[in-house]
């Protein structure tokens, strides 16, 4: 089955630089999330889509923006990047069917290195 | 604030034996709760998840115990893997869909799980 895409997987950018992560969602999920990961932490919340929407935020630094496309695939971009930007950033994907609750599906991460 | 963690940071279980992830949660208002399963260098994957209106749900291998009046919740593992070696988290929902649309889920500190040969 298909699962969430996100590239690249692999990002090394100097301070103060920019980086644009992509997110390709499940087929036919409405709704992405993006967490950030930073070594042995648990993922934080970071800004969520519905129907290209921006619906909920979390701990995103005003630097850092993000956009889903009408194709559902979504982009965080990250300017004036600081160390402690480095981190794992997942992407997650789900399917807003009605039901109540439905599941979050991860993308494999890309991971940033600022240096 | 209210906040989801885990008791122990670092379980490790002889391989065969059954483990035992455990994860309290502080909200009373968290009705849906999900285990994710999270390998060196991968994202998070699903396990397995519970309602509140469940105390217990089974999977292959897997067990998930609800238990609401302590707010505690459990990932029992039976039969222990080296493959089950990795970061297990638990994640909280409140209340189903946000008024904008999307789930919010809290996520708390993961528990590694080590595997003995």
């Amino acid at each position: 089955a298909a699962g969430v895409i996100q590239s690249p997987r692999h990002l090394i950018k100097e301070k103060r630089e920019t980086a644009t992560l992509k997110c390709y969602p499940i087929p036919r999920h409405d709704t992405v999330y993006w967490y950030q990961q930073g070594p042995g932490q648990d993922p934080q919340f970071l800004i969520s889509f519905y129907e290209k929407m921006q619906s909920d935020k979390g701990s995103i630094p005003d630097r850092f923006s993000a956009q889903q496309f009408s194709d559902y695939h979504s982009e965080l971009n990250m300017s004036s990047l600081e160390l402690g930007d480095s981190a794992l950033y997942f992407c997650a994907s789900s399917l807003g069917d009605g039901r109540t609750y439905v599941e979050q599906y991860f993308g494999p991460g890309t991971r940033l290195t600022v240096t | 604030g209210e906040s989801v963690g885990l008791h122990l940071p670092t379980l490790s279980v002889q391989e065969g034996d059954n483990s035992i992830i455990n994860c309290a949660y502080s909200n009373s208002a968290s009705d849906y709760f999900i285990w994710y399963k999270q390998e060196s260098g991968k994202g998070p994957q699903f396990i397995i998840d519970i309602r509140s209106n469940m105390d217990k749900r089974q999977g292959q291998r897997v067990t998930v115990l609800l238990n609401k009046t302590v707010k505690h919740l459990s990932l029992q593992i039976a039969a222990t893997q080296p493959g089950d070696s990795a970061v297990y988290f638990c994640a909280e929902n409140m209340g189903g869909r946000t008024t904008s649309g999307t789930y919010k889920y809290i996520f708390g500190t993961g528990t590694r799980l080590k595997v003995l040969a």
